[in-house]
């Protein structure tokens, strides 16, 4: 089956500065990679993705990168506001087979913005 | 709208006990999923439901049986659970179970087993 690492799984960052997740996964033939926001209490929250023709994606302060032949992909959050404050993970979709396909998350990042 | 809705929001329950999550969507999704979340821990996949049928079981105990009486809704029936299945059970629902699609996610509903 997809294994995914993520690193860091803390990371704390001055109000301002910019925050860099990394992500690495295992199945060359995975071609959908989410990134989900959780804060404390509630639900993972969808703040972009990207699919595997395609190298690079933003969306206001938030981006992300994909690096097939390496088998890695990145969220960029940048001038971070302390409501940017939440737990991130990182996922991959890959084919489970009968037709199929499932997330596999990685263990998330735990991400707090100092004011 | 993504908005994917779960009863209760809170369920606390003894060893015991039957009870029932209820999950619903209004968003023409075809494919649901139940996922299980402990404390400072990704969410894991329990169940996969593709155009109202059981695609994916991921070894889940037979204490946990899910339900899928139509494409808006989801069940999942508790039964004779451990303290250690206290968690906050998710679910989520895409277009499709067959392809790339986004995922979007329910609440949740806290489960605590006593």
């Amino acid at each position: 089956g997809e294994n995914v690492e993520q690193h860091p799984s803390t990371l704390s960052v001055q109000e301002g500065d910019s925050a860099v997740i990394k992500c690495t996964y295992s199945d060359s033939a995975s071609n959908y990679f989410p990134w989900y926001k959780q804060e404390l209490g509630k639900r993972p929250q969808l703040i972009i993705d990207i699919r595997s023709n395609v190298g690079e994606k933003k969306d206001q302060r938030i981006a992300v990168t994909l690096n097939k032949t390496a088998k890695h992909f990145s969220l960029h959050i940048t001038e971070t506001q302390p409501e940017d404050s939440a737990v991130y993970f990182c996922a991959v979709l890959g084919y489970s087979g009968a037709g199929s396909y499932q997330l596999t998350f990685g263990k998330g990042t735990k991400l707090s913005v100092i004011p | 709208d993504t908005e994917v809705t779960q009863t209760p929001k809170h369920l606390v329950m003894g060893m015991t006990n039957k009870k029932s999550l209820k999950c619903e969507q209004h968003m023409g999704h075809r494919a649901m999923y139940w996922y299980k979340q402990k404390a400072k821990k990704p969410p894991e996949l329990m169940f996969v439901y593709s155009y109202e049928k059981l695609s994916i079981n991921e070894s889940v105990p037979s204490r946990f049986s899910p339900e899928c009486p139509n494409s808006s809704l989801l069940n999942l029936h508790l039964h004779a659970l451990q303290p250690e299945d206290s968690a906050l059970y998710l679910c989520a629902s895409s277009q499709e179970g067959t392809g790339i699609y986004e995922q979007y996610f329910g609440p949740g509903t806290r489960l605590t087993v006593t």
